[in-house]
């Protein structure tokens, strides 16, 4: 299996802040024949399910807001909220969908300052 | 708008088998486009991937080997829902468990969660 790891494990970014979360995974999700990163970003706050934010590693999902962005190929990635929120506090997960099984990071929890 | 609603026992027995439902709306289970997917959340395993099934002139399923041994992924084309079996349980299997659809890989709608729990 594909290990995703992340960091940090917690964050504390200040309102209006940029916040920076990595994701590295044990090989390469990069598909050579169509150059795409198999990685995916969700946001999973409580009582509810995971979002999906970003996909093909800097995609973001519709309606997802422009303050969030994706980076990253091969094995690095991160994801990066440009301008912090309240609304924004949430666990973040990374997802290979290079190879099932599609494995998890094991989350950054983002909180406010 | 895609929506996927679960049910299912929220108190298990160990040895039995657990079984959770995921009824969709605003797409076919038989979509050719898309894959149906089971994904499980605990404490002590984080967010785990379980496997899917999806219809590409016939069906397929792909499971993770953590759980192949006890796992079944079922369509029901009827009802247009997908059901998680889950055998043998024991207490490592209490987590909320999440049905979902993957597009293009990735896990694009969620159903709403139902939490598990495996005990006498």
């Amino acid at each position: 299996d594909i290990v995703m790891t992340q960091s940090p494990d917690s964050l504390a970014v200040s309102l209006g802040e940029r916040a920076t979360i990595n994701c590295k995974s044990s090989q390469s999700v990069l598909y050579s024949s169509n150059d795409k990163n198999y990685l995916g970003w969700y946001q999973h706050k409580p009582g509810q399910p995971p979002k999906l934010l970003i996909y093909w590693a800097s995609t973001r999902e519709s309606g997802v807001p422009d303050r969030f962005s994706g980076s990253g190929s091969g094995t690095d990635f991160t994801l990066t909220i440009s301008s912090l929120q309240a609304e924004d506090v949430a666990v973040y997960f990374c997802q290979q969908y290079y190879t099932t099984p599609h494995t998890f990071g094991q989350g950054t929890k983002l909180e406010i300052k | 708008q895609v929506q996927l609603q679960q049910s299912g026992p929220g108190l298990v027995k160990p040895s039995q088998t657990l079984s959770v439902t995921c009824a969709i709306s605003g797409d076919s289970v038989s979509s050719n486009s898309v894959a149906w997917t089971w994904i499980r959340q605990s404490p002590s395993r984080g967010l785990e991937w379980l496997g899917r099934t999806y219809y590409r002139s016939k069906w397929y399923n792909d499971y993770a080997l953590s759980v192949k041994s006890r796992i079944g992924i079922n369509p029901d084309t009827p009802k247009n829902q997908f059901s998680l079996q889950l055998n043998a349980v024991t207490p490592e299997d209490t987590a909320v468990y999440y049905c979902a659809r993957t597009r293009a890989g990735v896990l694009d709608y969620w159903g709403q969660g139902t939490l598990v729990t495996v005990s006498s």
